[in-house]
């Protein structure tokens, strides 16, 4: 069966610091990959989107980058925090051949900057 | 542009009460429409989902009917557990893709035993 993981699940760094959050899927071939975030009180945004190795898709201009530097890597990365990143960031994968809609979401990634 | 409007939380109910969480939503055509749920410190796992006029969504004792003439997906429960309690979300795909997945911005249920 598949899975998905991502980590760490809770993370505070200060304004200014780097970040990098890892995403890797299991149990699947080429699959589509999703970063979102999840502001507090907030839907949903998303943030990149990719179909393949090397192939990144960004949906929000921002300070943050996507990179997928293995079938089922997805990292999402700054080189210098803002106040305004902090939220709860989920990765998610669907399937690279038919599309029902249906996302499979990590766990997620709680990052506090402070 | 699409978008997805959801009755403003937090909700908290007695355990066995009836749950309703209202959405509503605009796009052209006919997109497909999902409830998520998160539970507390979890991701988004799908709940139910309609790809078509009058389907109804349903799953662990939730249902929701795809409205086209008043554009809605309510969600409801008829007797709501303790378990039940976390955050739903309405969302809507316009082409059936998950790419283009419109979310509501969630309400927060809290059953209370």
């Amino acid at each position: 069966s598949q899975t998905i993981h991502q980590w760490p699940a809770t993370l505070v760094q200060p304004v200014g610091s780097p970040l990098s959050l890892e995403c890797t899927v299991e149990g699947t071939s080429n699959p589509n990959l999703y970063w979102y975030r999840q502001a507090a009180g907030r839907g949903l945004q998303l943030l990149f989107y990719s179909v393949g190795i090397g192939q990144i898709s960004s949906e929000v201009p921002q300070n943050l980058s996507a990179s997928r530097p293995q079938d089922r890597q997805f990292i999402l990365s700054s080189k210098k925090l803002l106040l305004s990143d902090s939220g709860f960031y989920l990765c998610a994968w669907t399937p690279s051949g038919g599309n029902t809609g249906e996302l499979f979401f990590g766990e997620g990634s709680r990052l506090t900057v402070l | 542009g699409n978008s997805v409007t959801q009755m403003e939380g937090p909700v908290t109910l007695s355990e066995e009460a009836f749950l309703t969480i209202n959405c509503t939503y605009t796009a052209t055509g006919y997109p497909s429409l999902f409830w998520y749920v998160q539970y507390p410190g979890e991701g988004l796992q799908l709940l139910l989902k309609a790809t078509k006029a009058d389907d109804k969504g349903s799953n662990k004792g939730f249902e929701a009917t795809y409205r086209k003439e008043t554009t809605s997906f309510h969600l409801e429960k008829g007797s709501v557990q303790v378990s039940d309690s976390a955050v739903y979300f309405c969302a809507l795909s316009r082409s059936g893709s998950a790419r283009q997945l419109t979310f509501g911005s969630g309400t927060q249920l809290t059953v209370l035993p």
